[in-house]
């Protein structure tokens, strides 16, 4: 049973497209985010959801839309694709606070040609 | 600004030695640090956590140390198997309001040999 699952895992699509990545947990976390991971491993948050509601928001240009239709499932919707947004994009969960274990989903590798 | 980081971006090791990672933080209002391990083409899986008032605590193999005073975060692995070869990440966890939010390092490699 996977507690974090996302789909696609891989993704090759051309400049200009719009393309969406899907994600949802079965740990009934209240939590969800979208990292970055880029070429050099490192790892930044994107966005993070409360039950539905838009809680961090890391000043991610508006390109990118996520989703939340509710709180077990937190979509990522990326219009306009461009070179720089090839990475690989890791949703992951936690309970509501701090100091709690966040889990994170096998990635979606997404490559901009 | 908030940072994580890193000394040493790669890291050999014998297999059956002891494995030590370093990670030096710079917000001294963080309260919770964690330590991910992430294997070729998966995601960051938990390995130990540890909170500002503790200074030590110890997993299966793993232990992690934290000085505060400093500023600095260690993950140390005992008896280092291949298995154990991956990334290794410290975070901080830096939310506001409560709210979860963690600041990743660089990450180190370790790569154990026979």
């Amino acid at each position: 049973d996977t507690a974090v699952s996302q789909t696609p895992k891989y993704l090759v699509t051309q400049m200009g497209n719009d393309k969406s990545i899907k994600c949802e947990q079965n740990l009934g976390h209240d939590t969800m985010y979208w990292y970055k991971q880029d070429s050099k491993k490192f790892l930044k948050i994107m966005f993070s959801y409360n039950n539905k509601e838009l809680i961090i928001n890391e000043t991610v240009p508006n390109r990118f839309s996520p989703k939340s239709p509710d709180k077990a499932h937190l979509n990522l919707h990326i219009n306009s694709l461009e070179l720089g947004d090839s990475a690989v994009y890791f949703c992951a969960s936690s309970q509501i606070y701090g100091e709690s274990t966040i889990y994170f989903g096998e990635g979606s590798w997404l490559t901009v040609v | 600004g908030e940072s994580v980081g890193l000394h040493l971006p790669t890291l050999s090791v014998q297999e059956g030695d002891n494995s030590i990672i370093n990670c030096a933080y710079s917000n001294s209002a963080s309260d919770y640090f964690i330590w991910y391990k992430q294997e070729s083409g998966k995601g960051p899986q938990f390995i130990i956590d540890i909170r500002s008032n503790m200074d030590k605590r110890q997993g299966q193999r793993v232990t992690v140390l934290l000085n505060k005073t400093v500023k600095h975060l260690s993950l140390q692995i005992a008896a280092t198997q291949p298995g154990d070869s991956a990334v290794y990440f410290c975070a901080e966890n830096s939310g506001a309001g409560g709210y979860n939010k963690l600041i990743f390092g660089a990450g180190t490699r370790l790569a154990v040999h026979p």
